[in-house]
């Protein structure tokens, strides 16, 4: 059974720093791009980025960029977000998702449970 | 960065009925669109993806269409566990732009 599992979110004050992570298990996770998406409460969901299956290529959101650093430790299948500068409009529950991709299709198939981040003084 | 527009933002409906949501892309994204849907405090699940592949085990009453810039996602006949909020998704380049959401509530 595929199963991604966030963890490291928590209330931190604005310009400090947290690095969320995401334990993947149930397939082969040296063979996935993986995402991490997020959702202010009450808001819709909003891209934050991508690393590729090797780690040699990540893409960030223009909000989050210089900010945020996406990573993967392939040895211990798990994908890392480290959050530096931290704002209060970072608040949001973030979602690690894994990619499937094929002929003409590139979607993300599973996803964690979320780990909610409040920026806050 | 492409934008996505859904349409509506939210629909009221009662079981049974024929629900349909359109997404519009700001620019041709050939088949590059996938429909998800989120129960509260729940995270997304993917329904459709490539416009109109249908996810293992997503039931057939949910079906997509669309190429370029026009989709639409359509259920047949609306069951109580598909009062949620729908998404669609671009994935023909990074960002990968969401609408911004279809909220689908009981009549």
């Amino acid at each position: 059974e595929v199963q991604l599992v966030e963890s490291g979110g928590g209330l931190v004050q604005p310009g400090g720093s947290l690095r969320l992570s995401c334990a993947a298990s149930g397939f082969t996770f040296t063979s996935y791009w993986m995402h991490w998406v997020r959702q202010a409460p009450g808001k819709g969901l909003v891209w934050v980025s991508r690393i590729y299956s090797d780690g040699s290529s990540t893409t960030y959101a223009d909000s989050v960029k210089g900010r945020f650093t996406i990573s993967r430790d392939n040895a211990k299948n798990t994908l890392y977000l480290q959050m530096n500068s931290l704002r209060a409009e970072d608040t949001a529950v973030y979602y690690c998702a894994r990619v499937e991709s094929g002929s003409n299709k590139r979607s993300l198939d599973y996803w964690g449970q979320g780990t909610l981040v409040t920026v806050s003084s | 960065d492409i934008q996505m527009t859904q349409s509506p933002s939210s629909l009221s409906a009662s079981v049974g009925d024929r629900v349909t949501i359109t997404c519009r892309a700001s620019q041709s994204i050939n088949s590059y669109l996938n429909w998800y849907h989120q129960k509260p405090g729940k995270a997304p699940k993917l329904l459709i993806s490539a416009a109109s592949s249908l996810q293992s085990g997503v039931p057939s009453r949910f079906s997509g269409s669309g190429s370029a810039t026009d989709f639409t996602l359509t259920i047949s006949s609306l069951q109580p566990e598909d009062f949620a909020t729908y998404y669609c998704q671009q994935s023909y380049s990074p960002p990968w732009t969401f609408g911004q959401g279809t909220k689908v509530e009981i009549k």
